[in-house]
């Protein structure tokens, strides 16, 4: 099956430093990939879609300037979150799906820590 | 109103006990159906994919959808601890790598010994 590998699987950094989160699909070509953030016992919010060799598209009330996404091959998607505050702290997950069909493929997500 | 809406538990039962998790959907464009679980801490795992009315069976998971009622099910057999983990019915309105999933809520089960 589809397999979506996430790195790292949790990180913790200081205020004001940047993390970069790298999802990566193993077995197949994403052209795009989803990024998702998740609040405790909550459900999956869809921050943005990265698109393959073109610039992400961002939802509504998430700062794309805090966020920067990078789609540079068909393979990886890479997260920035930018100059990280305490309330970035969250568990951030991506998801892709095969061309052929069938369901979406979630990474095993990042768990990040603002200290 | 949600486009889908999804009863969040908890729900509990004990080992060995059929369950059956539940979604609406308001939109009839939506026209494929998953199921994920997922774990603390960890990422949604797919368990079904389906398209078309009617059951689609794996291992001790059947996946229900009924598109006239707008309201797909996801049946547990013989119910095991293991399976103590948060269900999320998710669906997309066109076929493609770019569409977009909508989610439940999640629905919480606990199995019990």
């Amino acid at each position: 099956g589809a397999v979506v590998s996430q790195h790292p699987s949790w990180v913790i950094c200081k205020s004001g430093t940047s993390v970069k989160i790298e999802c990566r699909s193993l077995d197949f070509q994403a052209t795009t990939m989803f990024w998702y953030r998740q609040f405790p016992k909550q459900s999956l919010m869809l921050m943005a879609t990265s698109n393959e060799g073109s610039k992400a598209t961002y939802e509504q009330g998430v700062e794309k300037d805090k966020f920067l996404i990078n789609h540079a091959s068909l393979t990886l998607s890479t997260l920035t979150v930018t100059s990280a505050h305490p309330e970035d702290s969250s568990f951030y997950i991506c998801s892709a799906r095969p061309s052929g069909g069938g369901g979406y493929t979630f990474g095993s997500g990042t768990r990040l820590t603002v200290v | 109103q949600k486009e889908v809406e999804q009863d969040p538990g908890p729900l509990s039962v004990p080992e060995g006990a059929i369950v059956s998790l539940n979604c609406t959907y308001s939109n009839s464009a939506f026209q494929y159906f998953m199921w994920y679980r997922q774990y603390s801490r960890k990422g949604p795992e797919l368990l079904m994919y389906t398209y078309s009315s009617g059951n689609k069976e794996d291992g001790r998971f059947t996946a229900q959808v009924d598109k006239s009622s707008k309201y797909i099910s996801l049946f547990i057999r013989d119910s095991q601890p293991s399976d103590s983990a948060t269900y999320l019915c998710a669906m997309i309105k066109y076929t493609g790598t770019a569409s977009k999933l909508t989610f439940g809520t999640g629905t919480r089960l606990q199995v019990t010994l």
